[in-house]
């Protein structure tokens, strides 16, 4: 059974950085490219950051680039999410997605999301 | 950057009845097209891909057509756990982009 689990949300202060986890199981993580993707809250889906399954490349939306790293450890089976300068506009839930192929394609497996809430 | 437009925001329907849901891209995105229903509380759930291929165990009352710049996604007999939020996602091109969604109701 394919399963990922997000781990790191909280409530923050803005300006400061966070890195999320999401550990996977079920499936070779090492072949199989990985997203994120957030969902403030009553709003909808906002795709985040992306890495092919090497973790070669990487893109990033335009309202997070240089602000966020996406990584990932194909040893340890986990997805990254490395976030500075957190802003109020962050606060989201951030899901973890397995993308179809190794490079590209839908997303067919999401976590349950984590909870990043920045507020003063 | 591919802007996807779904219509109707919100769709009243009854239970038994038929649901169709459009989505335009703002330019071709070929087949490279999902569909995903989200619950309240819950992750999104693949539905769709490919524009027309069904996800592992989505069942046959769910169905996707189109290609280019038009899309649609169909449910033949809307059961109770039908009722949700249905978002299209192109992954044709960076950024990755999703539509705003539309909301399935009891009528």
């Amino acid at each position: 059974e394919v399963q990922l689990l997000e781990s790191g949300g909280g409530l923050v202060q803005p300006g400061v950085s966070l890195r999320l986890s999401c550990a996977v199981s079920g499936f070779t993580f090492s072949s199989y490219a990985m997203t994120w993707v957030r969902q403030a809250p009553g709003k909808g889906l906002e795709w985040v950051s992306a890495i092919v399954a090497s973790g070669g490349a990487t893109d990033y939306a335009d309202s997070v680039k240089g602000r966020f790293t996406i990584s990932r450890d194909n040893s340890k089976n986990t997805l990254f999410l490395q976030i500075s300068s957190l802003r109020v506009e962050d606060t989201a839930v951030y899901y973890c997605a397995k993308r179809r192929y190794h490079s590209y394609g839908d997303l067919d497996y999401w976590g349950q999301g984590t909870l990043v809430t920045v507020s003063s | 950057e591919i802007v996807m437009t779904q219509s109707p925001a919100t769709l009243s329907v009854s239970p038994g009845e038929r649901a169709t849901l459009s989505c335009r891209a703002s330019q071709s995105v070929g087949s490279n097209l999902a569909w995903y229903q989200q619950k309240p509380g819950q992750a999104p759930r693949l539905l769709i891909y490919g524009a027309s291929t069904r996800a592992t165990d989505i069942p046959a009352s769910f169905s996707g057509s189109g290609s280019g710049t038009e899309f649609t996604l169909t449910i033949s007999s809307l059961q109770s756990e039908d009722f949700a939020v249905y978002y299209c996602h192109q992954y044709n091109d960076w950024p990755l982009t999703f539509g705003g969604g539309t909301k399935v109701e009891i009528e």
